[in-house]
């Protein structure tokens, strides 16, 4: 059983269009993390959100607590969005669970 | 601002050696983890250190050993590499648990091939 659960795992997208990668937990959270990874590097995290939306650049992430569910969008995706993109749960300790992660292609 | 810094970035090992895995990050951070992450599997916890001086193992602790040297410093062991342990090393640090919300910063990565 995995606590967080994401899809698509694989994603191509046309350069201009609207992308929305999808995570679902199980588990009681007060902030879901949204991290990316680009081919052979390291990984940086994008948002941290525990309501509502937030919004940087082209990147839009929500979050709804009652469905347990949150949402990456990406708008006018450019080949640079290209990367695997990973969303994370924070439990009671001090540690988190993490989702296999989605590997988005954006073909110019 | 360097943040969290791993070496090597790369590492070719035969099955037997050992080797260390060095991590040191500049924040100030309490906590540190060691992941690995292959194909399909997502990250998986290793050991972690909540603070100086503590220590605990994560959901994949086998065949590694770790120190927390420091605050700065969170070291990974492997005392006898096994073609199993072939991955990609992260270290990542983060502020402070009691505030889940505080995001965890990564490394750049070791790529390790046990032949």
């Amino acid at each position: 059983k995995n606590e967080v659960e994401q899809s698509p795992q694989n994603l191509t997208a046309q350069e201009g269009e609207f992308i929305t990668i999808n995570c679902s937990y199980s588990v009681g959270i007060s902030a879901l993390h949204w991290l990316q990874q680009h081919p052979g590097g390291g990984i940086v995290s994008l948002f941290m959100l525990s309501s509502g939306k937030k919004k940087h650049g082209r990147l839009i992430a929500t979050i709804n607590i009652q469905e347990k569910h949150s949402s990456l969008h990406i708008t006018a995706s450019h080949p640079r969005d290209s990367a695997v993109y990973i969303c994370a749960a924070p439990n009671t300790g001090n540690q988190f669970y993490f989702g296999t992660g989605t590997s988005l292609t954006v073909i110019p | 601002n360097a943040g969290v810094t791993q070496t090597p970035k790369f590492q070719v090992l035969k099955t037997g050696q050992s080797m260390t895995l060095q991590c040191a990050q500049d924040m100030n951070h309490n906590s540190m983890y060691w992941y690995r992450q292959d194909p399909g599997m997502g990250l998986r916890l290793i050991y972690y250190s909540a603070s100086e001086g503590t220590t605990d193992k994560g959901e994949v602790p086998n065949g590694y050993n770790v120190s927390r040297l420091n605050k700065r410093e969170f070291s990974l062991r492997l005392e006898s590499a096994a073609p199993s342990q072939t991955s990609v090393y992260f270290c990542a640090s983060r502020l402070n648990r009691v505030w889940s919300n505080q995001p965890q910063h990564f490394g750049d990565g070791t790529r390790l091939s046990i032949l």
